[in-house]
Formats: C-alpha cells, sequence, structure tokens
C-alpha cells in the first residue's frame, strides 16, 4: 500500500506569516509522529498522538507550533508567526501502534520549509 | 533523558575499503536501537535494528552493527563500500515504555568515492 505521505514538498514563506504541513499516515496506523531536522543537525522529536489519547506535546520548542490529527487519520503541524530559525525539513512518521512496544516508524519525505 | 552522539559528522572513503561509523548513547533506561539511512533525495529509511537477543544485526545490504552495552555503543560497519552507499546515517535509540519518540544522533554523511 501506499506509504506516508506529506504536503507540500517545499515551502517558502516570509517571516511573520503561518503555515501548515499536512501528513498523511499509512491507513491503519494509529500512531503518529512529528520531527524536525535542520541543517546539519539530527532529527528533532516535536509531538506524537495515539489513538485518542492525549498527544505527547513536549518536543514542541514554543508555542507558535501546534498540531492536530483528526482520528486516526491526516495531522496538521501548524507554525504560526514563522522565523527563521524555523526553517527545516519537517518529517512525518506513523506506526502501527505506539506505547511500549517497538513498532516500526515509517517515515514520508518530508516538507522541507524555508523561512525568508 | 536520552541522547544520542555521532562522533563523526562526515566520512569520505574509497568504494571497496572497509567503514565504521560510531555511535554512543547515553540513557537512565533500557533502549531499542537503529540505523537509519537517508539517500540523496529520499526519505527516512530503517537500515536495521537491535531490539533483543543476539548482539550483532545485519542489514540486508551488508551493513552490520554490534550493541555494547558497557560501552553504551552501537558502531554501524560494512567490509567492502559500493558507491551507492553514499548517503547520511543516522543513529536513534527508542526508550522502553515513553511513547515511541525516537532520539536521533546528529547524523554521519558517508561519501563513497571510486
Amino acid at each position: 500500500g501506499a506509504g506516508v505521505s506529506q504536503s507540500p514538498s517545499n515551502k517558502v514563506t516570509e517571516k511573520g506569516k503561518d503555515v501548515e504541513l499536512r501528513c498523511d499516515p499509512i491507513s491503519g496506523h494509529t500512531a503518529l509522529y512529528w520531527y524536525r531536522q535542520r541543517l546539519g543537525q539530527g532529527l528533532e522529536f516535536l509531538i506524537y498522538f495515539q489513538g485518542n489519547s492525549a498527544p505527547d506535546k513536549s518536543g514542541l520548542p514554543s508555542d507558535r507550533f501546534s498540531a492536530e490529527r483528526t482520528g486516526e487519520s491526516v495531522s496538521t503541524l501548524t507554525i504560526q508567526r514563522t522565523q527563521q530559525e524555523d526553517s527545516a525539513v519537517y518529517l512525518c512518521a506513523s506506526s502501527s501502534r505506539g506505547g511500549g512496544n517497538y513498532n516500526e516508524q515509517f517515515f514520508g519525505p518530508g516538507t522541507r520549509l524555508t523561512v525568508l | 533523558a536520552q541522547s544520542v552522539t555521532q562522533l563523526d559528522s562526515q566520512v569520505p572513503v574509497f568504494e571497496e575499503a572497509p567503514v565504521e561509523l560510531r555511535c554512543n548513547y547515553s540513557s537512565s533506561v533500557s533502549v531499542y536501537l537503529f540505523w537509519y539511512v537517508q539517500y540523496p533525495n529520499q526519505g527516512l529509511q530503517l537500515l536495521l535494528k537491535y531490539l533483543s537477543g543476539s548482539t550483532l544485526v545485519e542489514s540486508i545490504n551488508g551493513f552490520e552493527a554490534e550493541f555494547n552495552k558497557s560501552q553504551t555503543s552501537f558502531h554501524l560497519r560494512k567490509p567492502s563500500v559500493h558507491i551507492s552507499d553514499t548517503a547520511e546515517y543516522f543513529c536513534a535509540v527508542l526508550p522502553y515504555n515513553q511513547g515511541g519518540k525516537l532520539i536521533f544522533g546528529q547524523g554521519t554523511e558517508l561519501s563513497v568515492k571510486p
């Protein structure tokens, strides 16, 4: 079946504007993750959704960042009043189940965000 | 808290030479260990993983990694690299029972030259 998809693939915006990034997980995957990859750095965890449980927002860097998920499907990451340091590749991943036991995370191609 | 350190940001190597990409981690709880690979202009893919059992794990394309608990390391090796192995490699840990969020190292760019 189809993998994780993300849109847009590239987004260029001006400082101070809001942006929305979309993630479509693999069908049937209940867990969804957002990560950020800044230039020359590893991936940083942002937020995690598992079914109907409250999301783990512990990785969000500021209150300008928020994310929503509709049931067990699409997720949207919103960045308000973008800053230049928000420039990064934003990666989404999904897995069949989160929690303590291991379930492989499958990554999308990412959205490259450039804030001018 | 957990952290992952990849000691080399760039590793240039000639084709058919051996390579080792180093990874050390720090964690107060038990973790699963992973290597991910990101080929140019492609998404992140799982290369291999250690969950339990034998401390030596292998991938289908000739890479292997060994979990060393006493040294808290999970170095990645390949005895003979190919041009097609050129990519960025990320080491990651997944703490037990903490919701599934991966903690990544900074990445190592492997560049294989003819």
